[in-house]
């Protein structure tokens, strides 16, 4: 079965502030790709970034970055000066490079504290 | 264009109504999804068309009804359904294959409400 554990249910932060969001996953596969997803109260779920299994070095998108350790088979998300809008559901999902189904952990709720 | 488009974004339906939810997109990607969430939950997998076949049932009740009439477009229709299918619908579509825009890109969803 492939799982996804984000063991971090909820998560606070100061505005202006980093936080870490982890993630761990378990998969036979080799090459498959990494998400992180961002779904705010108004429901749209929306791509905060992406990282390439096959890839080694860690994706960046402004004030987001990964970690990623592919033997561990982690991928925590940092989110550095966090601002009220970061407030959201945080997924984590991968899918197989060659498959098209996404496997989505349970979730973070990050609140943004002013 | 990198919406995926769902239509209604609200809809309240008796049990014994039929209706339909549609996605429409227009980037080009053939596989579309439909997952149910419910609140504070991720997304289940209800459905997945690739190159508008359904390839992926995950024993999904037969009141839910899945629709590809073309390559841009996903209906999900549904029928008799319990109160228990409440949820947010939310359609997504992706390339198949290829490195490059490997992620789905998901639609705002519809509110169902089962009364």
């Amino acid at each position: 079965a492939q799982t996804v554990t984000q063991s971090q249910p909820e998560m606070s932060v100061q505005e202006a502030e980093t936080v870490t969001l982890s993630c761990t996953y378990d998969t036979s596969e080799s090459d498959y790709y990494l998400f992180w997803y961002k779904q705010p109260p108004s429901r749209q779920m929306i791509l905060v970034i992406r990282q390439e299994a096959y890839k080694q070095q860690n994706a960046t998108e402004n004030r987001f970055s990964v970690n990623f350790q592919k033997a561990a088979k982690s991928f925590s998300l940092k989110i550095s000066d966090s601002q009220l809008g970061d407030a959201a559901m945080y997924f984590c999902a991968y899918r197989f490079s060659t498959g098209n189904q996404f496997y989505f952990g349970t979730g973070t709720s990050l609140t943004v504290i002013p | 264009d990198t919406e995926v488009t769902q239509t209604p974004k609200h809809l309240v339906m008796g049990m014994t109504n039929k209706k339909s939810l549609k996605c429409e997109q227009h980037m080009g990607h053939r596989a579309m999804y439909w997952y149910k969430q419910k609140a504070k939950k991720p997304p289940e997998l209800m459905f997945v068309y690739s190159y508008e076949k359904l390839s992926i049932n995950e024993s999904v009740p037969s009141r839910f009804s899945p629709e590809c009439p073309n390559s841009s477009l996903l209906n999900l229709h549904l029928h008799a359904l319990q109160p228990e299918d409440s949820a947010l619908y939310l359609c997504a579509s992706s390339r198949l294959g290829g490195p490059m825009n490997t992620e789905a890109f998901f639609g705002q969803g519809t509110r169902l409400t089962v009364v």
